[in-house]
């Protein structure tokens, strides 16, 4: 059964960072891309960043404009998203998922809160 | 950048009516489109992919067509669960964008 966990969101101040961790198991995590899909409160589905299987491509949201580094360490089947210079308009579930063309499985979201 | 633009924002219907959803892109995206449906509280969960193939487990009253720009998901005969919002996402320019979503709600 495939599974993703997210961890790491909270609440954090304008000008913050925090690093977002998605746990993944019950498939070959290194043959498939991954991927980040945000949700402001009350709002739609924003994808983020992406990056491929082996993690030597990877992909962002133009209006992200370099604040945010998608990672993957296969060896322990994680998916990571560094989030810098933390908006309060970055407040929102924050989702992986994994993405071989379309997100065929989703995590159940963390929740990052941006505010002083 | 592709633009999805999904049509009605609100439908509100009967159970046992049929949903039409309708999602136009800004620019050919082939047939490379997916829905997805999610209910509040809950991660969105892939319906149909390129197109008009069912995703694994969906049910039979779930169907979607169109290629180029106009895409369509019709729920043939909405069941209380079926009520719940859902995005349209192309993947022509990988990783793609997302419509903004149609909720369907109880008439």
């Amino acid at each position: 059964e495939v599974q993703l966990l997210e961890s790491g969101g909270g609440l954090v101040q304008p000008g913050g960072s925090l690093r977002l961790s998605c746990a993944a198991s019950g498939f070959t995590f290194n043959t498939y891309g991954m991927g980040w899909v945000r949700q402001a409160p009350g709002k739609g589905l924003e994808w983020v960043s992406a990056i491929s299987g082996r993690g030597s491509n990877s992909y962002y949201a133009d209006s992200l404009k370099g604040r945010f580094t998608i990672s993957r360490d296969n060896s322990k089947t994680t998916l990571y998203l560094q989030m810098n210079s933390l908006r309060a308009e970055d407040t929102a579930v924050y989702y992986c998922a994994r993405q071989p063309y379309y997100f065929d499985y989703w995590g159940q979201g963390t929740l990052v809160t941006v505010s002083s | 950048e592709i633009v999805l633009t999904q049509s009605p924002a609100t439908l509100s219907l009967s159970p046992g009516e049929r949903a039409t959803l309708s999602c136009r892109a800004s620019q050919s995206v082939s047939s490379f489109l997916a829905w997805y449906q999610q209910k509040p509280g809950q991660a969105p969960r892939l319906l149909i992919y390129d197109a008009s193939n069912r995703a694994t487990g969906i049910p039979a009253r779930f169907s979607g067509s169109g290629s180029g720009t106009d895409f369509t998901l019709t729920i043939s005969s909405l069941e209380p669960e079926d009520f719940a919002v859902y995005y349209c996402q192309q993947r022509s320019n990988w990783p793609g964008t997302f419509g903004q979503g149609t909720k369907v709600e109880i008439k």
